[in-house]
């Protein structure tokens, strides 16, 4: 299955935008993987915000504002998260995840903490 | 409402054996793909276990052949049988919906392995 790196730590002023990223390892293709991605804040559970697949299959979670968007970046091989207009209550940790047709097994990236300005 | 309630963590020595259960409300869960999540203190998710259709089952790598997932529609609470603890198995451990993604989750319960 692949192994999912994400920075660890960004930070941007608030009402900017941001890039997420989350790298796929060698020899699996961003493009065959639907990424989920999920924010969570401390003492809570992830909330799950939307999964991105391509333009044609992606998806946004209940309530999730559309200023949370997904892509992917082929030449770097990554999924990544849009936040645009960035508010001070979107500073939390941020976790991709996927999991593999052939095994079936989930995982995640390592998260990248989210500091806004 | 659909809700996720875990229990059954706590203070267990090495060695020792834990059983967690995760009811669910507002939806059934033996038609759905349930998970169990957990995190480490300070640390990222790191997905344990899934249960789906009939009683197929997966596991991480580092739980495999010590913890066994399982569900009782009676009750509609999938549980997740945890042998042979270790200190590194110390986390909150979560249970969440699958539905192609992780869209409900459990405010998760607490497993310290130590003696």
């Amino acid at each position: 299955q692949p192994v999912l790196t994400q920075p660890s730590s960004h930070s941007a002023s608030s009402g900017a935008s941001v890039r997420l990223t989350c790298m796929l390892s060698s020899g699996f293709s961003v493009g065959d993987f639907w990424i989920r991605w999920y924010q969570q804040k401390p003492g809570n559970p992830p909330r799950y915000l939307l999964y991105y697949h391509s333009d044609s299959n992606k998806g946004q979670g209940s309530g999730v504002p559309s200023r949370f968007s997904g892509s992917n970046d082929a030449s770097a091989n990554a999924g990544i998260l849009r936040i645009s207009g960035l508010q001070p209550e979107d500073e939390a940790d941020y976790y991709c995840g996927t999991w593999h047709s052939n095994s079936k097994t989930r995982v995640f990236g390592g998260g990248t903490k989210l500091t806004v300005l | 409402e659909v809700q996720l309630v875990e229990s059954g963590g706590g203070l267990i020595q090495p060695g020792g054996s834990l059983r967690l259960s995760c009811a669910a409300s507002g939806f059934i869960v033996s038609t759905n793909y349930m998970n169990w999540v957990r995190q480490a203190p300070g640390k990222g998710l790191e997905w344990v276990s899934f249960i789906y259709s009939g009683n197929n089952t997966y596991y991480g790598d580092s739980v495999k052949g010590r913890f066994t997932i399982s569900r009782d529609s009676a009750k509609n609470t999938v549980y997740l049988q945890m042998n042979s603890l270790r200190a590194e198995d110390t986390a909150v451990y979560y249970c969440a919906r699958d539905d192609g993604y992780m869209d409900v989750w459990g405010k998760g319960t607490a497993v310290t392995v130590s003696s």
